[in-house]
């Protein structure tokens, strides 16, 4: 019973680097999303995609980019790394949309940016 | 854009007693508000929903109640135990910030400790 499978768990980055996090559910489900986790603010969605080829910006895409070529597998990538990416991310899936059924999370990739 | 206003960011109460959290939501549109807890070092996972038709939904020691025309709903947990010390979140569906398919929008989360 995997569910939703993040990597890493913590990476440290220096600024201007470029990483991968990568997100794997083994649940079949065709929602799959990208939150980030900062002190006093929530989870904030990143990007989106309802399927396989089809992916779409959140609150706060800038910075970030996402593919969908499997049901599987969602990665966000950060192109060049800033401070401000400091944060806990979370990647979440679900069954139906993020508005009409429960989103399983995975435990979360702590990415801290010098 | 879309907001969700979470009250109180810390909650301490004694164990037994009962716990409060409450959330109020902008998008009159809205109508499906999810409930997580987030334990230490893990991810949130759901514990209670309740849609725009029903205006309280319960589940053992937890209840949410909905007053839409308000704007708001609330947690309630009931006999408190030490393991319900976590991080709550409220959220609310909204409209995408791209204008296409309603996601959640997140409270910025409460966090409960119950003292033994």
């Amino acid at each position: 019973n995997a569910g939703v499978t993040q990597t890493p768990k913590f990476q440290v980055l220096k600024t201007g680097q470029s990483m991968t996090l990568q997100c794997a559910q083994d649940m079949n489900h065709e929602y799959m999303s990208w939150y980030r986790q900062d002190p006093g603010m929530g989870l904030r969605l990143i990007h989106y995609s309802v399927g396989a080829g089809i992916t779409d910006q959140g609150e706060v895409p800038n910075g970030y980019n996402v593919s969908r070529s499997t049901t599987e597998d969602f990665p966000l990538r950060l192109l060049s790394a800033a401070p401000s990416q400091t944060s806990v991310y979370f990647c979440a899936s679900s069954s139906g949309g993020a508005s009409t059924g429960e989103l399983f999370f995975g435990e979360g990739s702590r990415l801290t940016v010098l | 854009g879309e907001n969700v206003e979470q009250h109180p960011s810390t909650l301490s109460v004694q164990e037994g007693d009962s716990a409060v959290i409450k959330c109020t939501y902008s998008d009159s549109a809205s109508n499906y508000f999810p409930w997580y807890k987030q334990e230490l070092g893990k991810g949130p996972q759901l514990i209670i929903d309740i849609r725009s038709n029903v205006g309280e939904k319960k589940d053992q020691r937890i209840a949410v109640t909905l007053n839409k025309t308000a704007k708001h709903f609330s947690l309630h947990i009931t006999e408190t135990q030490p393991e319900d010390s976590a991080v709550y979140f409220c959220a609310a569906s909204t409209r995408g910030s791209s204008g296409s398919a309603r996601q959640l929008t997140f409270g910025s989360g409460t966090q409960l400790t119950v003292l033994p």
